[in-house]
Parts: structure tokens; sequence; C-alpha cells
């Protein structure tokens, strides 16, 4: 199993800051099959990034992510109010899909 | 506009059985292949498994295999997971997802349904 790590596991911040949230793979992942998503309490995930730097339809461009190998990183540029949540990795290899422990994001 | 709907959820004892459907609308469902995902109260996501638009490919990570079986009918655009010998560690939120086209990300997600092990 492809065991995703995120460091790190909070990272508080203010509005307007910039956000540099790192996964880290124990295994190598192709760049078509890394994405991030958000998820506020109570809601179901939302896809960010797919394919490691593709936003999926709907998301500013604030977001970005970047990274290869076993090393990814997703950029929020500038934190609005709506950005503080919790981010997950998530990858897909070898027949099956593992999710990283999530970056909580919270106001400082 | 694509939505999922999950439904099935609740109270069970440990050993017992459960299953849980997605009804799905807003998109030509026989085209997309979809999975189970689960949240744990306060933790992290868990795939928990995998099929593929018609059907003949099927995924399962080794927590689950054996007890649970992914299935789905297209003419009725459902999606379903059958759950047997549940254990109390098999208690979180149900989440249906769609699979994007080549990317392996999970596009849509259903609102979730819990599912509950305890004596």
């Amino acid at each position: 199993e492809n065991v995703l790590t995120q460091s790190p596991g909070t990272l508080s911040l203010s509005p307007g800051e910039r956000a540099t949230l790192s996964c880290r793979a124990s295994q190598s992942v192709s760049s078509s099959y890394l994405a991030w998503y958000q998820q506020k309490p109570g809601q179901a995930p939302r896809l960010l990034i797919y394919g490691t730097s593709s936003r999926a339809t709907g998301i500013p461009d604030r977001f970005s992510g970047s990274g290869s190998g076993t090393d990814f990183t997703l950029t929020i540029s500038g934190l609005e109010p709506e950005d503080f949540a919790v981010y997950y990795c998530q990858q897909y290899g070898s027949s099956s899909f593992t999710f990283g422990p999530g970056t909580k994001v919270d106001i400082k | 506009q694509v939505q999922l709907v999950e439904s099935g959820g609740g109270l069970v004892k440990p050993g017992g059985s459960l299953r849980l459907s997605c009804a799905a609308s807003g998109f030509t469902f026989s085209d997309y292949y979809m999975s189970w995902i689960r949240q744990a109260p306060g933790k992290g996501l868990e795939w928990v498994a995998y099929i593929s638009n018609s059907g003949s490919t099927i995924f399962y990570p080794d927590s689950v295999r054996g007890r649970f079986t992914i299935s789905r009918d297209n003419a009725k655009n459902s999606l379903y997971l059958q759950m047997d010998s549940l254990r109390v560690e098999d208690t979180a939120v149900y989440y249906c997802a769609r699979r994007t086209g080549g990317n392996r990300a999970f596009d849509y997600w259903g609102q979730g349904t819990l599912v509950t092990v305890s004596s």
C-alpha cells in the first residue's frame, strides 16, 4: 500500500496569507494520479486538483498543485475566509486508492 | 446537474449486514467508474470499493475484502454496497463518488449515509 503523509497536521494562518501544504508518498505516484480535496465540517469532500496540477471545474486560480514522484504540494496563494477547512491528498496505484490523513487550515 | 444520493445507513449490531444504495442522476451513469469511500467520526477518508462502468472490474482494500460487495445496476442508475460481517470499526459516513475519466480522482460525491455498528 502506498501510504500518504501530509504535513503539517494543522496550519494556522490569517486571511490573505499563503498556505503551502505537503503530501509525501511512501512509493512513487504517477503525476496523473495525484489529487487534492477540500472538506468543510458536515460536508462531503470537494475535488480541487487532479493530475497533480489541473484545477477541477469551478476552482479558483488561487489554488495550485505541483510536484512529482513522492513529493507533492498544494498552494493557496491568498487565503479567503471560505478556504479554512481540511485538505486531503489522494493517490491511485496498483488497483488501490489511498488518502492522506489531512491538513487542517485554521484561522490564526 | 450531477447528483448522487446515498441511502440505507443505520444502526446495526456487530456481525450484522446492511445494504447501501446510491441513486445517480444528471449524467450518463453507465459511462463512469464509481466508488464507495468512508469516513469514521472525526477521522480521515478511506476508500472501500471500486467498480468499472460495466461492473466487470472491481477492487477492494484488504480491510473490507471478503465482507463488502460493490455492485451496480446501470438500467436503474444505481450503485450498491452490500456490507456483511460488520465490525465496530466499520462505523462511518459512507459516500458514493464518481471517478473522473482518466485521472483516477473523484469529481462528484454524495452527501453520505451514516452506518453505526454497535451492540
